[in-house]
């Protein structure tokens, strides 16, 4: 079936330091790619979205680009903050064929910890 | 402002005892999801409703049911048959039932077993 791996975290960066949060997926047919955050006791919100190959999303500094040749989608920015130190969750719309099944599968998530 | 209230945000279980997470959204949003999540692991799927009066089993339903007679409600019932109930319990909703506009989420229900 369809999933999503994650780099294990935690990630500890200094703060405006470069940040990557390795993302690759197995899925059949053409799915939509997402990353979610998750800031403490609270519920996932939506970062960024991308809905086929090559196509780019960006949210609040982060980055990242549908990767179909290596079924990747690698979150990145460019200087990160303290208030950017939180759990980041990759996912994947899963599909049945040329259909959509409505349930989204998401990855053990990668917790960012900023440090200043 | 629209989006998906959860209540309570902290919930404690008897041994034996069923409970009701509440889920509301003003959302206007078709499609429901209540997913568990547990320390270090991702969201599991408990159960989905994509239209009003229907919903299915995710892949962890035993132990949890569920109703969907309105369209701005989802409650989940953790049920005494759910052995290991204690974690945190997340609802989202979706404009569009395939998923692929993604999901916004409630700010989830800590439940605990006393």
């Amino acid at each position: 079936g369809d999933s999503v791996t994650q780099m294990e975290g935690p990630v500890t960066l200094s703060e405006e330091a470069f940040l990557t949060i390795n993302c690759t997926y197995t899925a059949t047919g053409y799915p939509s790619l997402f990353w979610y955050v998750q800031y403490p006791g609270e519920g996932l919100q939506l970062l960024l979205k991308a809905t086929k190959a090559d196509d780019k999303g960006s949210n609040k500094g982060f980055e990242a680009t549908y990767r179909k040749e290596t079924t990747s989608f690698h979150l990145e920015k460019g200087s990160v903050q303290v208030s950017d130190s939180a759990v980041y969750f990759c996912a994947l719309s899963d599909r049945r064929g040329s259909s959509n099944t409505g349930k989204l599968i998401f990855g053990q998530g990668t917790t960012l910890q900023v440090k200043p | 402002d629209g989006g998906i209230t959860q209540s309570p945000k902290y919930l404690f279980r008897k041994e034996g005892q069923n409970v009701t997470l509440s889920c509301e959204q003003n959302l206007n949003h078709d499609a429901m999801y209540w997913y568990r999540q547990d320390p270090g692991q991702g969201l599991r799927l408990i159960y989905y409703s994509q239209i009003v009066n229907d919903f299915q089993k995710g892949d962890i339903a035993e132990g949890y049911s569920v109703s969907r007679e309105k369209k701005e409600s989802f409650p989940l019932t953790v049920t005494s048959a759910q052995k290991n109930p204690t974690a945190f319990y997340l609802c989202a909703s979706s404009i569009d039932p395939g998923g692929a506009s993604g999901y916004t989420f409630g700010s989830g229900t800590r439940l605990t077993v006393v």
